[in-house]
């Protein structure tokens, strides 16, 4: 059965680095998302992408956030610089339609 | 804004008692509801998914139920095993692209 990857399962960096967080959605799948969940809170909407251009954002997804399409098959987010408070699990999510989403096993980001 | 919760926090119960998880929401305007399972520092299993004009929704053991109009469901899991022991999460898609989450509900099945 096809599935939602990410890439890396564990990401370690320092305050002010950038880190991409990679996901590869489901083939034929046409809208993409990015969670995070910080330890012990909510699930929550980061951003949506569709047809190569974001769809939606929460206030959340500031400035120092970007995601990208850059080859037809894999899917980043990018954080420019990251704080102490990026650190959480990042899920990416992908559907075919506007209805049932497909989640990837997340990347654990630790920010030190 | 979507607010979803999720009643109870927590819940243990002996092997082979039925499990009853509730999830409520602010705004009845939504697409669909969908229950997941997330088991420690993992990722997010689709359980079932509900669409707005449905009532009930059935997968094996579980079986998810919708009261749009007063902002409820129901996920039911019956004769529960130790392998059910996971965190259960409620999430509401309203008329917009992203998916609203509860806090979910913590299941422990004692054997």
């Amino acid at each position: 059965e096809p599935e939602v990857t990410q890439t890396p399962s564990h990401q370690v960096t320092q305050m002010g680095q950038e880190v991409i967080l990679r996901c590869v959605p489901i083939s034929n799948h046409l809208y993409f998302y990015w969670y995070r969940q910080i330890l012990g809170q909510k699930v929550e909407f980061l951003v949506s992408f569709y047809n190569n251009e974001i769809s939606e954002k929460s206030e959340i997804f500031d400035d120092q956030f970007s995601v990208e399409r850059p080859d037809g098959s894999n899917f980043t987010l990018k954080i420019r610089s990251t704080k102490l408070e990026d650190s959480a699990m990042y899920f990416c999510a992908s559907s075919l339609d506007v209805y049932e989403q497909y989640f990837g096993p997340g990347t654990r980001l630790t920010v030190t | 804004k979507q607010e979803v919760t999720q009643i109870p926090a927590a819940l243990s119960v002996p092997e082979g008692e039925n499990l009853v998880l509730n999830c409520s929401f602010t705004d009845s305007a939504i697409y669909n509801l969908q229950w997941f399972r997330q088991d420690p520092g993992k990722g997010l299993t689709s359980l079932l998914l509900i669409q707005s004009s449905q009532r009930e929704q059935t997968s094996g053991r579980l079986n998810a139920s919708l009261d749009k109009s007063s902002g409820r469901s129901t996920l039911y899991i019956a004769a529960s095993q130790p392998g059910d022991s996971a965190t259960y999460l409620c999430a509401v898609r309203s008329n917009d692209y992203k998916l609203s989450f509860g806090a979910g509900t913590t299941v422990t099945v004692r054997a």
